[in-house]
């Protein structure tokens, strides 16, 4: 069974620094492009980044490039998303999810974590 | 503002069918193709179709997408009061660095 479990979620106070991670099994993971997606409070989906499978590609939304960084340690099975510069925009759910195939710039995420909340806040 | 542009809401009553739209530009649905999520809230999403008219396996055959120039469409047919979700378009933007969208999202309500 396809499992992914986000953690590291908290509050922190603007400017401030956090590193999410997602905890992958049930599959191939290194086979497989991963995608962080969030959603603010009361808010839409939001595609943050994306990265292939081998972690050489990866892909930032205009609102997070300088920002955040995704990688992927794929001996761990573990995704990761390393944000610094945090604002209160920030604030969401963020949510990891497996992309259908190898290709990164491809949005067609098939399994999908629950999510870790975020909080910027002073 | 999202780039790509669903309504708001949609409505329909058990059986009827519905379609959702999703309306882009030559730099993300004229070049690229169109996914569509289903998000129950308080849920994580769930692919319905990706690749324009792609069902994931356990997707029922009573959701079915296509796409056309820049304009993407996701139909339910047999509608069922737990069809009553929010529904998100996505696709890949080719502008400047290249970046993923989603659809600002409709809301469908079974009456």
């Amino acid at each position: 069974e396809v499992q992914l479990l986000e953690s590291g979620g908290g509050l922190v106070q603007p400017g401030g620094s956090l590193r999410l991670s997602c905890a992958a099994s049930g599959f191939s993971f290194s086979s497989y492009a991963m995608t962080w997606v969030r959603q603010a409070p009361g808010k839409g989906l939001e595609w943050v980044s994306a990265i292939d499978p081998s972690g050489g590609g990866t892909y930032y939304a205009d609102s997070v490039r300088g920002r955040f960084t995704i990688s992927r340690d794929n001996s761990k099975n573990t995704l990761y998303l390393r944000m610094s510069s945090l604002r209160a925009e920030d604030t969401a759910l963020y949510y990891c999810a497996r992309g259908l195939d190898i290709v990164a710039t491809r949005p067609s995420c098939d399994y999908w974590g629950q999510g870790t909340l975020v909080t910027i806040s002073s | 503002q999202s780039v790509l542009t669903q309504p708001p809401s949609a409505s329909g009553t058990p059986g009827q069918r519905v379609t959702i739209s999703c309306s882009g530009s030559s730099s993300n649905l004229g070049s690229n193709t169109v996914n569509w999520y289903q998000q129950v809230p308080g849920t994580a999403p769930r692919l319905l179709i990706s690749s324009n008219d792609q069902r994931p396996s356990g997707v029922p055959d009573r959701f079915s997408g296509s796409k056309s120039g820049t304009s993407g469409s996701l139909a339910i047919s047999g509608l069922r009061s737990e069809d009553e979700a929010d529904y998100y378009c996505a696709s890949w933007d080719d502008s400047l660095n290249g970046f993923a969208v989603f659809g600002g999202g409709t809301h469908l309500t079974v009456l």
